[in-house]
């Protein structure tokens, strides 16, 4: 049973990079499809950006500018970076495997990230 | 691209059937078959409970059903039971590879 785990910083000031890494346990060639989506607190879910096994990407229009995910199949993970960032950015970010491009069947328990000085 | 449109918040009695609904356009729900279903309980990541509009994945009970009717999909709990009150959000796919949710229902089982 593939496992998804989300890593880094639980904290960020504002005007910098959040960065959050994801690992995939098992067989990351489960899928090719990889997503990050967050959740801020009390407020519903908002796909963020995914990426294909080869490297392709696309993003919320609402955060492009800003955004970028990049893979490293070698490790089995997959990257998510978020410039200048505000206290809207204040979320549980999660990283979700790919049913293809149909759903997202496999969630990673969520990291907190707060947007504070 | 705007968020699907749910009720904020339905609400039923043990064994009785709810239904929630998720609204979208004809570029989301009203052009592709895939809507799908989340169980978000308090705290904890959401699960998969139905895509591709009809499908279940393996070990959710067939008390989940999902359909769709034009830009509207819904999602139809019979037999409620105390541990089905969480949070539900419908997704579509909405084509060149970007998805969007809906703003999520709080399911209350009296």
């Amino acid at each position: 049973q593939v496992q998804l785990q989300e890593s880094g910083p639980g904290l960020v000031k504002p005007s910098e990079t959040l960065a959050l890494t994801c690992s995939v346990s098992a067989d990351s060639r489960s899928s090719d499809y990889w997503s990050w989506i967050r959740q801020p607190p009390g407020k519903g879910l908002e796909w963020i950006g995914y990426i294909y096994s080869n490297g392709n990407t696309n993003y919320n229009p609402s955060l492009k500018g800003r955004v970028s995910i990049s893979i490293d199949t070698s490790k089995s993970q997959f990257s998510l970076t978020l410039n200048s960032v505000t206290a809207a950015d204040t979320a549980v970010y999660y990283c979700a495997r790919g049913l293809s491009f149909r759903a997202f069947d496999i969630w990673g328990q969520g990291t907190m990230v707060t947007v504070s000085s | 691209q705007s968020a699907l449109t749910q009720p904020r918040s339905v609400s039923g009695s043990p064994g009785q059937s709810v239904t929630i609904s998720c609204t979208g356009t004809n570029s989301d729900i009203g052009d592709y078959d895939y809507v799908s279903w989340y169980q978000q309980h308090p705290g904890k990541a959401p699960k998969l409970m139905t895509y591709d509009v009809i499908k279940r994945p393996s070990g959710v009970p067939d008390r989940f059903s999902g359909s769709k009717s034009g830009n509207t999909a819904s999602l139809t709990i019979s037999g409620l039971q105390a541990e089905d009150e969480a949070d539900y959000y419908c997704c579509s796919y909405v084509a060149r590879y970007t998805w969007v949710f809906g703003g999520g229902t709080k399911l209350t089982v009296l």
